[in-house]
């Protein structure tokens, strides 16, 4: 059975970097794409970017200036970093995986921008 | 890239059927077969209902069907049941993004 589970800090302060991890079991990493999607409290779902095992990336054209998704083949994980996070990056953090349709999910991290 | 437009709520009485609208443009809805469609309930991850418009991926009832007209998807619940109340969201590819929609809110009467 695929599980993916995010972790990282759940507070952030403003102008620093936000940094996730996603740690994959049951699947190889380097079996399909990967994703970052995220959720502001109350609102709907945003695509953050994804990688593929060989590190192909694509991000979205919103955040492409402060995101950086990463791989790690050999601890089945994938990562995200956003730069210069303000109150309007708190939300759920979800990884996924896939690219474009996300059958397997994480059960999300919330995190919160502030000083 | 601007989000989907998806009606805010939809309702229906058990045993009945209900269609979800998610209405884009030519440039992601209407030009491409990458429209996929999530259920959300409270406190919880999304789960993925459609792929590719219309096909379901195994586990999902076949209450749940997805299709496809111009530039509008639509998600249709057919029986429904208690349980099928949660938000739903549609995606679309959109060439340099991946675009969702605002979300329906689903009531089961």
């Amino acid at each position: 059975q695929v599980q993916l589970q995010e972790s990282g800090p759940g507070l952030v302060k403003p102008s620093e970097t936000l940094s996730l991890t996603c740690s994959v079991s049951g699947d190889s990493i380097n079996s399909d794409y990967w994703s970052w999607l995220r959720q502001p409290p109350g609102e709907g779902l945003e695509w953050i970017g994804y990688i593929s095992h060989s590190g192909t990336t694509k991000y979205s054209p919103s955040l492409k200036s402060r995101v950086t998704i990463s791989v790690d083949t050999s601890k089945n994980q994938f990562s995200l970093k956003l730069d210069s996070v303000t109150a309007a990056d708190t939300a759920m953090y979800y990884c996924a995986r896939g690219a474009g349709w996300y059958n397997y999910w994480g059960q999300g991290i919330l995190v919160t921008v502030s000083s | 890239q601007s989000a989907l437009t998806q009606p805010a709520s939809v309702s229906g009485s058990p045993g009945q059927s209900i269609t979800i609208s998610c209405t884009g443009t030519s440039s992601d809805v209407g030009g491409y077969n990458y429209v996929s469609w999530y259920q959300q309930h409270p406190g919880k991850a999304p789960k993925l209902l459609i792929y590719d418009v219309s096909n379901r991926p195994s586990g999902v009832s076949n209450r749940f069907s997805g299709s496809k007209s111009g530039n509008t998807a639509s998600l249709t619940i057919s029986g429904l049941q208690a349980e099928d109340e949660a938000d739903y969201y549609c995606n679309s590819y959109a060439v340099i993004s991946y675009v969702f929609g605002g979300g329906t809110k689903v009531t089961v009467l």
